[in-house]
C-alpha cells in the first residue's frame, strides 16, 4: 500500500486532456513540493514536474502540474501515442523522514 | 553530459548479500547526494536511502535500517549500495538516482537483482 495514493490507471484518445490526481497528507504534499517522473516501458523513470509545477528542460509544455492542500495533479494536454507510460507522484514524508511514491498510474492511449 | 552508469545484473541466494555500484561524473560526485530507488517487477517506486558522498551522510528508509549500507569511493567517483539478508521480495530493478534541489533529475540504467534458491 503506496502512502501517496493514485489511481492505477487513466485513459484518453489522442488530443484529449487527461488529468492524474495524486492525493496524500499533511506530513507528505500538505508540507513539501510534488514531483511526478514518467516511466516508459521499459525505460528508467524520467523526471517529468519538479516543485508542483516546474518543468525540467525539454519537457513539454503539454504537461503541467499543479498542488493543493494534500493533493496535487498531473495534467497531460493534446495527448500523443507516445504519452502511453507509467506516471508516478512522489513527496518528502516528514515524520517518516524520506520520499515516498505513489503507486503508479498506468496512462493508456486508446 | 552527467550519467550515472551502474554495474549489471545479479542472482543471489537467499541471505546472501549484493552491492551495486553506480559511477558518476565528477561534478555530480562532490555536488550532489545520491539516492536508491528499487522497483519490484511490475509494481511501483520505493525509495531506500540517500548518500552524501561530499561527508558520507547517509539516510535510510525506516524499512529497510539495519539491511542496506551506502558507501562511496571518493577515488572513483562511485557510490555504492549493499543489502543484506536478500529475502525474495528483495527481488527487483535497483536505481541509483541523483537527488538535485528536491528532484530525482538524472536515473541510472538500473540493475536487476534476482533472489532465488
Amino acid at each position: 500500500q503506496s502512502v501517496l495514493t493514485q489511481p492505477p490507471s487513466a485513459s484518453g484518445t489522442p488530443g484529449q486532456r487527461v488529468t492524474i490526481s495524486c492525493s496524500g497528507s499533511s506530513s507528505n504534499i500538505g508540507s513539501n513540493t510534488v514531483n511526478w517522473y514518467q516511466q516508459l516501458p521499459g525505460t528508467a523513470p524520467k523526471l517529468l514536474i519538479y516543485s508542483n509545477n516546474q518543468r525540467p528542460s525539454g519537457v513539454p509544455d503539454r504537461f503541467s502540474g499543479s498542488k493543493s492542500g494534500i493533493s496535487a495533479s498531473l495534467a497531460i494536454s493534446g495527448l500523443q501515442s507516445e504519452d502511453e507510460a507509467d506516471y508516478y507522484c512522489a513527496a518528502w514524508h516528514d515524520s517518516l523522514n524520506g520520499w515516498v511514491f505513489g503507486g503508479g498510474t498506468k496512462l493508456t492511449v486508446l | 553530459q552527467v550519467q550515472l552508469v551502474q554495474s549489471g545484473a545479479e542472482v543471489k541466494k537467499p541471505g546472501a548479500s549484493v552491492k551495486v555500484s553506480c559511477k558518476t561524473s565528477g561534478d555530480t560526485f562532490t555536488t550532489n547526494g545520491i539516492s536508491w530507488v528499487r522497483q519490484a517487477p511490475g509494481q511501483g517506486l520505493e525509495w531506500m536511502g540517500w548518500i552524501s558522498p561530499y561527508n558520507g551522510n547517509t539516510n535510510y528508509a525506516q524499512n529497510l535500517k539495519g539491511r542496506v549500507a551506502m558507501t562511496t569511493d571518493t577515488s572513483t567517483s562511485t557510490v555504492y549500495m549493499e543489502v543484506r539478508s536478500l529475502r525474495s521480495d528483495d527481488t527487483a530493478v535497483y536505481y541509483c538516482v541523483r537527488d538535485f534541489q528536491g528532484a530525482f533529475d538524472i536515473w541510472g540504467q538500473g540493475t536487476m537483482v534476482t533472489v532465488s534458491s
